[in-house]
């Protein structure tokens, strides 16, 4: 059974920071992962989709890179700005399932 | 469509009530899901279908859930017999279809449920 882990929970940073976002999972037999922005009382945005032959993708401040064979994928968002701020959740596919993360609550202080 | 539809947006009912949620996902997409999310959590899977059947239905959570697709288009989840802990987002997303690794879903913005 796929479960999928996000660490930290919660992450509060100023802003310009550089930061990193973590996301794990258990069954590396996934087709593609992806990242996906959630504003409070909104639906979710997808941001980067990285199929499983790939290793990263990027867009604008975002990178994001994925190690299958350890189960690992990090967000990197460089420059943050307090428009960042948002909920940041990770879903692995593979079968049938998309399965999420938790998610890492980012806030960016101005 | 443009996008994902859902409706209602809000829905507020009684405990013992049946409610049903509508999905209408963009236009040729084959795959849609529903997922469930309760207040400070993740997203829980709940249903899945291609076209008009259903290979999963392993995340409904009682037999009071059901959903159902015609058309291979919009989609219904009824939930009979509303319980308070029922009180949650129920987020849909359609994509062109399962099993592609560029396969990108595309979410609703959500029914909001409230069970009193």
């Amino acid at each position: 059974k796929q479960e999928v882990t996000q660490i930290p929970a919660a992450l509060s940073v100023p802003e310009g920071e550089n930061l990193v976002l973590n996301c794990s999972f258990t069954d590396s037999a996934i087709y593609n992962l992806q990242w996906f922005r959630q504003d409070p009382g909104k639906g979710l945005t997808s941001l980067l989709l990285i199929q499983s032959s790939q290793r990263e993708q990027t867009s604008g401040r975002l990178n994001a890179s994925l190690d299958k064979s350890s189960g690992r994928s990090t967000l990197y968002i460089a420059a943050s700005q307090p428009g960042d701020s948002a909920t940041y959740l990770c879903a692995v596919s593979g079968g049938f399932k998309t399965i999420f993360g938790a998610g890492t609550r980012l806030f960016v202080k101005a | 469509g443009a996008g994902v539809s859902q409706s209602p947006s809000n829905k507020v009912t009684e405990k013992g009530k049946d409610v049903e949620l509508r999905c209408d996902p963009i236009s040729g997409h084959t795959a849609l899901y529903w997922y469930r999310q309760s207040l400070g959590q993740g997203l829980e899977f709940l249903i899945y279908f291609q076209g008009n059947s259903a290979p999963d239905k392993s995340g409904l959570p009682s037999d009071r859930f059901s959903a159902e697709r015609t058309g291979g288009s919009v989609s219904t989840l009824t939930i009979q017999r509303t319980q308070q802990e029922d009180s949650a987002v129920y987020l849909c997303a359609s994509s062109t279809r399962q099993g592609s690794g560029a396969n990108v879903l595309t979410f609703g913005a959500g029914s909001r449920l409230t069970v009193l």
